[in-house]
């Protein structure tokens, strides 16, 4: 089944500085993909749905980069601001078989210093 | 727009002894329901996969037994967890969704944590 790992577990930037965050996955057949954040005590927020024709693809304050060569998913944050301190996960689903389930990665904390 | 509510947002059991916990769907209709779990220090597991007029699938290392699901109709959905211990603690999700659309919608989560 689908893999996906994610990288770094943990990241520490200073406010104004850029954030990366990147998932690997393993099956070609991934349609869809999807970027969460999980604020402390919190669920998940959906931060940008990804279809595979997209390579990329730009939100409020962040970009998220779709290389399927690589099969490769990266969230890039501009300028972080403590605020975008949290626990962020990236999620792969595929459409065959019509369920959509997300497989997820293992997180990335982030934390944003002033 | 499409919500999910879950309750309760947190909970206490004894070990060895159950809880349920629930999820609402609004402003859709919820044909797919995922439960996951996500343990601490760990990501988000999948624990079955509950379509409406067919068979839940558990994933491996999840069963029925355990985590008994009901999906009675389009809005509402139960798990829940029998016979909990320490293993058992940690946050669980559920996302549901429609057949318009192909991702999922997300609650809050409910927490859980055996002592």
């Amino acid at each position: 089944g689908e893999q996906v790992e994610q990288r770094p577990p943990h990241l520490s930037v200073r406010e104004g500085d850029s954030a990366v965050i990147i998932c690997t996955y393993t099956d070609p057949n991934s349609y869809y993909f999807f970027w969460y954040k999980q604020e402390p005590g919190a669920g998940l927020q959906l931060l940008m749905k990804v279809f595979s024709s997209t390579e990329i693809n730009e939100g409020q304050g962040f970009t998220v980069l779709l290389n399927k060569k690589d099969k490769q998913l990266s969230l890039n944050l501009t300028a972080a601001h403590p605020g975008d301190s949290a626990v962020y996960f990236c999620a792969v689903s595929e459409a065959s078989g019509g369920n959509y389930k997300p497989t997820f990665g293992k997180g990335t904390s982030l934390v944003v210093h002033p | 727009g499409a919500l999910v509510y879950q309750y309760p947002r947190r909970t206490i059991c004894k070990s060895g002894t159950s809880m349920r916990m629930e999820c609402q769907a609004v402003g859709f209709q919820a044909t797919s329901v995922a439960w996951y779990r996500q343990s601490p220090q760990k990501t988000f597991e999948l624990i079955a996969l509950s379509t409406v007029n067919s068979a839940i699938k558990y994933e491996q290392n999840f069963t029925q037994e355990k985590f008994p699901i009901s999906h009675p109709n389009l809005s509402f959905s139960s798990m829940t967890v029998l016979n909990a211990y320490l293993e058992d603690r940690g946050l669980y999700l559920c996302g549901a969704r429609d057949p318009g659309h192909s991702d999922y919608t997300f609650g809050s989560g409910t927490r859980l944590l055996v002592i």
